[in-house]
């Protein structure tokens, strides 16, 4: 079957930095991508990757390596607001979207 | 601004008594998706349309109805709810280019409806 696995949880300090791991099991790969999602809140898209390497936009980077079925996600600077839900999800060879059940991130003082 | 938009944001209903929640998107998208999302899980397809062909996911229970009677709308009609369809459901469009999934196909969210089953 098709798995996405990511930490449950993760608590980290504001003004740190933070990695949530992701690992995947798909019938291909047709990119991935991280989504944030507040609490009661809809998800909003963060990052894209198709090919291997780092994607950094501001304070967030995506990194993947399609032959270890891996990604992650860095936030830098953590404030506040950064207290969420991220999402990691994987495109099938059929275009289909694999979600992972998101990491649930703790930003404290 | 364009966006998706999902009426009503929060619905309570009575164990068998049917729900329709509607979606509408600004955005012109030829893709919409209905997905249903539990607390801390990952969110579950229920179905989507692909321009006007509609596409049912294989687990997705008979109760769950769908119709998209123009571009712009799409309905979730839950025929008899019970307890355990008591969610968030979650409305999303993308544009798809050429061939199916092509591009990055991100996914453009609504608030959500969520689900209280009495």
């Amino acid at each position: 079957g098709q798995n996405i696995d990511q930490p449950t949880e993760m608590t980290a300090t504001e003004g740190a930095i933070v990695q949530i791991n992701c690992t995947y099991q798909t019938s291909g790969f047709n990119g991935l991508f991280w989504y944030q999602q507040h609490a009661g809140e809809a998800p909003t898209f963060l990052s894209y990757n198709v090919l291997d390497g780092l994607e950094e936009k501001g304070r967030f980077s995506s990194f993947l390596s399609r032959s270890k079925g891996y990604s992650y996600l860095l936030l830098k600077e953590l404030q506040m607001k950064d207290s969420a839900s991220y999402l990691c999800a994987v495109r099938d060879s059929n275009y289909q979207l694999i979600w992972g059940a998101g990491t649930k991130l703790i930003i404290k003082p | 601004d364009a966006m998706v938009i999902q009426n009503p944001r929060y619905q309570v209903t009575q164990f068998g008594k049917p729900v329709t929640l509607s979606c509408s998107q600004t955005l012109n998208h030829n893709v919409m998706y209905w997905y249903q999302q539990k607390s801390s899980q990952a969110p579950k397809l229920l179905f989507h349309y692909y321009d006007k062909d509609f596409n049912n996911e294989a687990d997705t229970p008979d109760n769950f109805q769908s119709r998209r009677p123009n571009t712009s709308f799409c309905f979730l009609d839950i025929r008899s709810p019970g307890l355990g369809d008591a969610a968030m459901y979650l409305c999303a469009t993308s544009r798809d280019g050429e061939g199916y999934g092509s591009g990055a196909n991100v996914l453009t969210f609504g608030a959500g409806s969520r689900l209280t089953v009495l």
